[in-house]
């Protein structure tokens, strides 16, 4: 089992433009999690998926970003028109499905916005 | 949505002291309190966590404790080493089926030899 797989380790991107994030959860899990991390705010929930459909977007800055699971192998995160502000960690998790259950983590997408 | 506090954010102890990190929840409905523990250049990984049926809760060194009437939360790690060096992160669920999981701030605990 490879664990949570986030594609890529490393984005940089200029400001203004768009940046997707990948996420495979693990095999058979069926809830997918985004938080993003920083040094200040620590770890910040954007939003998450059950069995593929959105449950809770209440962390999710409403007007640029957005969270997709087209199929239970993979989610993405994309951000529009991207700002100084958005440079973190992004890190996807995913979990059994099961509430109170504990979250795998992926290794993250730092991303710097230029 | 629930919010959790934890403090302090930085705390350097001696090897073989004791470390202890507290954190304050504000939904009482929350019932699943985990800890995780994030080295550098690692993701964060769970090391213990309680439920609301529990007042206390110890996996080796590691002992979590909860007081649901003062809606707080703590972790103690005991005889510290310096693999216990790390960034760590309470949290509280929201419970009810939802699977949302809220954090902390963060701890970065700094074992000194």
């Amino acid at each position: 089992n490879a664990g949570v797989i986030q594609t890529p380790r490393h984005k940089v991107t200029g400001k203004g433009q768009e940046a997707t994030l990948w996420c495979e959860p693990i095999s058979g899990h069926s809830a997918v999690f985004w938080y993003r991390q920083t040094i200040v705010q620590g770890l910040e929930f954007l939003t998450y998926f059950r069995n593929q459909a959105p449950i809770d977007d209440s962390g999710m800055p409403k007007e640029r970003f957005s969270a997709q699971m087209p199929n239970q192998s993979h989610s993405t995160l994309k951000i529009q028109s991207t700002q100084p502000q958005d440079s973190a960690v992004y890190l996807c998790a995913s979990s059994l499905g099961v509430a109170n259950e504990r979250l795998f983590f992926g290794h993250g997408t730092k991303l710097s916005v230029l | 949505g629930e919010q959790v506090e934890q403090l302090p954010s930085i705390l350097r102890v001696q090897e073989g002291s004791s470390a202890s990190i507290n954190c304050s929840y504000e939904d009482s409905a929350s019932n699943y309190f985990p800890w995780y523990k994030q080295e550098p250049g690692e993701n964060p990984k769970l090391i213990i966590d309680i439920r609301s049926n529990m007042e206390r809760k110890q996996i080796q060194e590691l002992i979590v404790l909860l007081d649901k009437k003062a809606k707080r939360f703590s972790l103690h790690i005991t005889d510290t080493q310096p693999g216990d060096s790390a960034m760590y992160f309470c949290a509280a669920s929201e419970g009810y089926g939802n699977e949302k999981i809220t954090f902390g701030a963060g701890t970065k605990l700094t074992i000194k030899p």
